[in-house]
């Protein structure tokens, strides 16, 4: 059974940092289209980072150059580094594996980003 | 970035009744390989989401046949033929083809 567990929200002031974890379990992370979806608070999905399989790792304009997805294929994990965070930057993190007919979500993990 | 636009955003539907939302795609959703990844995705309250539909008409594992799925190049719709209480959410268009995928509005499925 396909499962993802997100981890390591919370809040922190603008300019600060995170790392948010997502572990996957009946699959490969290191292998998977693996991405990160945030949703704030009463609005929409919208598509973070996209780990392809290829190898290659493509950002939102939004978090690009400020946030950087990573892989860990021993501990079969997904991470997000999140660096100079902004108050628009408050949402649920999902972790999503897979693009279409394979396509499973994490519960999400609440970043809040507030002085 | 291909804009996804949903209408209604609002739905209240009686139970039993059937529903329809549509998405316009800003572009067509068709990749070179032929494929269309035109998907539909469900969320409940406090839920995350949940992949109902995959590439326009094909319903994912576990997901009732009351609904369905069609479309072609821009316009793609979502249908459920007997409206049940457990519907009640919100539900999503998101385009796979291109990246950065992008998602529609949501419509808001609600009883009257």
């Amino acid at each position: 059974e396909v499962q993802l567990v997100e981890s390591g929200g919370g809040s922190v002031q603008p300019g600060g940092s995170l790392r948010l974890s997502c572990a996957g379990s009946g699959f490969t992370v290191s292998t998977d289209y693996m991405s990160w979806v945030r949703q704030a608070p009463g609005k929409g999905l919208e598509w973070v980072s996209l780990g392809h399989t290829n190898g290659n790792t493509y950002y939102a304009d939004s978090v690009k150059g400020r946030f950087t997805s990573s892989r860990d294929s021993a501990k079969n994990m997904l991470f997000l580094h999140v660096n100079s965070l902004r108050v628009e930057d408050t949402a649920v993190y999902f972790c999503a594996r897979g693009r279409t007919g394979d396509l499973y979500w994490g519960q999400g993990t609440l970043v809040t980003v507030s002085s | 970035d291909i804009v996804m636009t949903q209408t209604p955003l609002s739905s209240p539907v009686t139970l039993g009744q059937p529903a329809s939302i549509t998405c316009k795609s800003s572009q067509s959703l068709v990749h070179s390989d032929g494929n269309t990844y035109l998907s539909w995705l469900q969320q409940r309250p406090g839920q995350p989401p949940r992949l109902l539909i995959y590439k326009v008409s094909n319903r994912f594992s576990g997901v009732p046949d009351r609904f369905s799925g069609s479309g072609s190049g821009t316009d793609f719709t979502l249908k459920i033929s007997r409206v049940e209480a457990e519907d009640v959410g919100l539900y999503y268009c998101m385009q796979v083809t291109q990246f950065p995928f992008t998602f529609g509005q949501g419509t808001k499925l609600e009883i009257k």
